[in-house]
């Protein structure tokens, strides 16, 4: 079945770059997305990338999709505080594109 | 402004009893979700729907009913809640054009005991 899956945490120091991975299983995914979850809330869409393309760069945030190896990425540059959040990779389901399929999401804590 | 609200946003239960979470958009959205949220699960889906009186079953349906009368509105029911459904939900909805971009609700946080 379809799976999509991540890390379950990363630390990094602030001001560095934070990296977070994602491998998922339908080749055929139209769309991927990165969506940010804060503390007692729920997610919000960060960006999101159409399967015809290797990045994209929005700001700080740039996504790298690796179709052959099914890897997509999420890199977030000069990392804030304020960026201590659980993140989720999401696919499109091939035969209903308005279904997602959520990792298991990735907590990013950042320290001073 | 436009919004997705649930409630309540915290319930404790016991066991056997029905239980209904409300969510409500106002983004005027045909499609809406709900999901529950574990950890080392991520989210999961229940049930959703693509427009009045349409209702489908996700991954995870077993235990649970919708039923959408309006757009506005999909109610989530535990029809005789268990200790398992213990969890997070999330409500979502997303307008039926790409890029599909699903706005969820803050989560109703569920207790069985």
């Amino acid at each position: 079945g379809e799976d999509v899956e991540q890390s379950l945490f990363l630390s990094v120091r602030e001001g560095d770059s934070s990296v977070i991975n994602c491998t998922y299983t339908d080749s055929s995914s139209t769309y991927l997305y990165w969506y940010k979850q804060e503390p007692g809330a729920g997610l919000q869409l960060l960006t999101y990338i159409f399967s015809n393309m290797d990045m994209k760069q929005d700001q700080r945030l740039t996504v790298l999709l690796n179709k052959k190896d099914k890897h997509l990425s999420l890199r977030i540059a000069d990392t804030q505080t304020g960026d201590s959040a659980i993140y989720f990779c999401a696919e499109s389901d091939y035969y209903n594109t308005d279904k997602l399929i959520f990792g298991t999401g990735t907590r990013l804590q950042v320290f001073p | 402004d436009a919004e997705i609200t649930q409630s309540p946003r915290h319930k404790i239960t016991e066991t056997g009893r029905q239980v209904t979470l409300a969510c409500h958009q106002t983004w005027n959205h045909n499609n809406m979700f709900w999901y529950r949220q574990d950890l080392g699960h991520g989210l999961r889906l229940i049930h959703y729907s693509y427009g009045v009186h349409d209702t489908n079953k996700g991954e995870v349906s077993d235990g649970y009913s919708v039923s959408r009368s309006n757009t506005e509105d999909l109610p989530l029911t535990l029809e005789s809640a268990a200790s398992s459904q213990t969890s997070v939900y999330f409500c979502a909805s997303s307008e039926s054009a790409a890029p599909y971009e699903q706005y969820f609700g803050p989560g109703t946080r569920l207790t069985v005991t």
